[in-house]
């Protein structure tokens, strides 16, 4: 495997189910990053992890629980979703941790999340 | 605060004709800006980015972008169209040094449909 994988793909889940987002980096990256892509929205950054310490989170609401057990790693633990939390989930990774604005962020194809 | 603002959330264009997507920046500090490009299904992919130097930027796939201080933008173009270009692109900015962790501020997309 290259790049930034992710799984699942695609997942259906009810309101009152428990799952999770995989993303893995085999880049040696030392920053994570979650993203929502959701119809007609810009990505909105949901955290960020540098060093495997969440380094930023905008106000996400805690059905949302991330996990980063190491800098290669990085879950999206998800919990009594409604419908409105349908979307694309991207996770991206970067080089470095020390706050570089230059850095390229190198994203994985998406889990496409549909909450019945 | 940062904010981008793409014109045209879609734009249509001939095979072979002049590609223009438009993106202007607001932002309280030296911008880094970037192009990313998302094909059907796949996750974002770098086309360019300007951190310093060079106003004029060249990325993959023969596309490019100037960056105008001036005007505040930071359009993207291409000389001739192909088929293989139509996919949405996402113009973003980051707000440089001291920026939490390379933070990209993203456009709402622009998809970029290339006719016969």
């Amino acid at each position: 495997e290259t790049g930034v994988t992710q799984t699942p793909r695609h997942l259906v889940m009810g309101m009152t189910n428990k799952k999770s987002l995989k993303c893995e980096q085999h880049l040696g990256h030392n920053a994570m990053y979650w993203y929502k892509q959701s119809a007609k929205k810009p990505l909105e950054l949901m955290f960020v992890y540098s060093l495997e310490e969440r380094v930023e989170n905008n106000s996400v609401p805690s059905r949302f629980s991330p996990e980063c057990p190491n800098s290669s790693h990085l879950f999206l633990h998800l919990h009594t979703l409604q419908p409105e939390d349908s979307a694309l989930y991207l996770c991206a990774s970067s080089q470095h941790s020390a706050g570089l604005g230059t850095d390229t962020q190198y994203f994985g194809p998406g889990t496409r999340l549909t909450v019945l | 605060a940062q904010s981008v603002t793409q014109l045209g959330s879609h734009v249509s264009v001939s095979e072979g004709a002049l590609v223009l997507l438009r993106c202007n920046y607001s932002s309280s500090v030296p911008p880094y800006l970037f192009w990313y490009v998302q094909y059907p299904n796949q996750g974002l992919q770098l086309l360019l980015k300007y951190t310093t130097g060079a106003t004029l930027v060249k990325g993959i796939n023969g596309f490019e972008a100037e960056f105008k201080k001036s005007e505040t933008s930071f359009h993207l173009t291409k000389p001739s169209a192909h088929m293989s270009d139509a996919a949405e692109y996402f113009c973003a900015v980051s707000g440089g040094g001291g920026t939490s962790y390379g933070k990209l501020t993203f456009g709402q997309g622009t998809i970029l449909t290339v006719h016969p």
